[in-house]
C-alpha cells in the first residue's frame, strides 16, 4: 500500500514567518507534487519534482519554493507566510514511466496564517 | 482560464438511484482523465480513470464515459450509497506515459446522497 505522509495535519503561523511543510512517500516514486485546495477553486498545482534536486513550477508557484534532497521527501517552503496562503496543502506522488497517471495523496495540512 | 470545468458545485441524489457527475475540458492535448473522491480533512483518493483511446471504463458501481468530440466526461455511480457522499474531482493529464506532469483539476462537485 502506498503511503504518503505529511508532517502536520494542522498548522497555525503568523504573517511573515517561514513555514516548512514536509511530505514523505514510501513507494520509491520518482514524481512528487504539491497542491493547494481552496473552496470553489479545486486543487491547484504549486510545484512538482520528477527527480532528486529537480523542480518545476506549477500553476501558482508565487510565494512558494520547494526542496527535494532525497527521493522520498519533498518539502514546500513559504519564505514569508501571508494570510492569502491560508489553505489546505496536499502532497502527492506517482511513478515515472507508468502506464497511467494515478497520483497518491497524503492526508493534507491545514495551514492558517494569522 | 479554466481547462477542466465541473459546472455543478453540488448534487443531491437519493440513495439507490444513479448519480451522474459531469466534467468538461477545453485542452485537446489532455489524453488521460481521472476521478478522485475526497472526504473532509482527508486527501483525495483515486476512484477511476480513462484513457482518451477509450470511451468507457467500468469498475464495480463506477463507470466513466468519455466523449472526445464534445470534450466531455461523466462519472456514473449506480446504485448510490450513503458512503458516496463526498466531493468528487475530475482531473486531466496531457502526458499518459509517465506522470511527470501535475494533474489539472476541476473545482469539484459535492455529492450528497440522501436516505
Amino acid at each position: 500500500d502506498v503511503k504518503v505522509t505529511q508532517s502536520s495535519r494542522y498548522l497555525v503561523k503568523r504573517t511573515g514567518e517561514k513555514v516548512f511543510l514536509e511530505c514523505v512517500q514510501d513507494m520509491d516514486h520518482e514524481n512528487m507534487f504539491w497542491y493547494r485546495q481552496d473552496p470553489g477553486l479545486g486543487l491547484r498545482l504549486i510545484y512538482f519534482s520528477y527527480d532528486v534536486k529537480m523542480k518545476e513550477k506549477g500553476d501558482i508557484p508565487e510565494g512558494y519554493s520547494v526542496s527535494r534532497e532525497k527521493k522520498e521527501r519533498f518539502s514546500l517552503i513559504l519564505e514569508s507566510a501571508s494570510t492569502n496562503q491560508t489553505s489546505m496543502y496536499l502532497c502527492a506522488s506517482t511513478f515515472q514511466g507508468g502506464s497511467y497517471n494515478e497520483q497518491f495523496f497524503g492526508p493534507g495540512t491545514r495551514l492558517t496564517v494569522l | 482560464d479554466q481547462q477542466v470545468k465541473q459546472n455543478s458545485p453540488s448534487l443531491s441524489v437519493q440513495e439507490g438511484r444513479i448519480s451522474i457527475l459531469n466534467c468538461d475540458y477545453t485542452n485537446s492535448m489532455f489524453d488521460y482523465f481521472l476521478w478522485y473522491k475526497k472526504y473532509p480533512a482527508e486527501g483525495p483518493t483515486f476512484l477511476i480513470s480513462i484513457s482518451s483511446i477509450k470511451d468507457k471504463n467500468e469498475d464495480g458501481r463506477f463507470t466513466v464515459f468519455l466523449n472526445k468530440s464534445a470534450k466531455h466526461l461523466s462519472l456514473h455511480i449506480v446504485p448510490s450509497q450513503p458512503g458516496d457522499s463526498a466531493v468528487y474531482f475530475c482531473a486531466a493529464s496531457g502526458y499518459s506515459g509517465g506522470g511527470a506532469d501535475g494533474l489539472t483539476f476541476g473545482k469539484g462537485t459535492h455529492l450528497i446522497i440522501q436516505p
